[in-house]
């Protein structure tokens, strides 16, 4: 009955490849967010969906490429993987895009590239 | 730039001492705020948030916070602090106009709570 899941929880690549990270909510929110944190614990948000309209894209390399097949989902594309994408993702939710939504954070997905 | 800090990279208390997290922010207008707390290898938990109306907001696990817009400040505070609530702190500012949903996060406080 996790509300905000995330898969996986590690991953382990090489530089250059390509990797997915996927996300779920049964919340029934409409929109869904990706967060990265990095080694100093500093949280910046990267990209937001709304009902599958995307309507936060922050200042993020286009190697990094959301998908949201449905409002239930939002998923994360890195492509030519760089030291530098090494961090912790968190995916997160609200009932809207409003001010006054809460979010609500999955655990983590911690990507290592070496 | 809209920002939020918090001052104390970590603070220390004594158990059943009361706590007090710091945070402050730089917004134009009237922000929404937000206190999240994060366990080790865990997600962000929501504690409490502050929209409109009284200043003194109450939370999960007997947290508060004060929202005081003179000083620009958003304080968590608990009366009686617990071990189990050493954690990572993060206040976090939703600037208007908040029709996307963005917040801005503080740099997080690291809460230590010994016996």
């Amino acid at each position: 009955d996790t509300a905000v899941s995330q898969t996986p929880k590690y991953l382990v690549t090489q530089m250059g490849n390509d990797k997915s990270i996927k996300c779920e909510q049964n919340l029934g929110h409409d929109t869904m967010y990706w967060y990265k944190q990095d080694s100093k614990k500093f949280l910046k948000i990267m990209f937001s969906y709304n009902n599958k309209e995307l309507i936060i894209n922050e200042t993020v390399p286009n190697r990094f490429s959301p998908k949201s097949p449905d409002k239930a989902h939002l998923n994360l594309h890195i492509n030519s993987l760089e030291l530098g994408d090494s961090a912790v993702y968190f995916c997160a939710s609200s009932q809207e895009r409003w001010g006054t939504d809460t979010q609500y954070f999955g655990p983590g997905t911690r990507l290592t590239v070496l | 730039a809209q920002s939020v800090a918090q001052p104390e990279d970590q603070v220390n208390v004594a158990e059943g001492n009361p706590l007090t997290v710091k945070c402050t922010y730089s917004v134009s207008g009237n922000p929404y705020l937000f206190w999240y707390v994060q366990y080790p290898n865990r997600g962000l938990q929501f504690l409490l948030k502050y929209i409109t109306g009284d200043n003194l907001v109450k939370g999960s696990y007997g947290f508060e916070a004060e929202f005081n817009k003179s000083q620009t400040s958003f304080h968590l505070k608990k009366p009686s602090a617990l071990v189990s609530d050493s954690a990572l702190y993060f206040c976090a500012v939703r600037p208007p106009p908040s029709n996307t949903g963005k917040l801005i996060f503080g740099q997080g406080t690291t809460l230590q709570v010994k016996p």
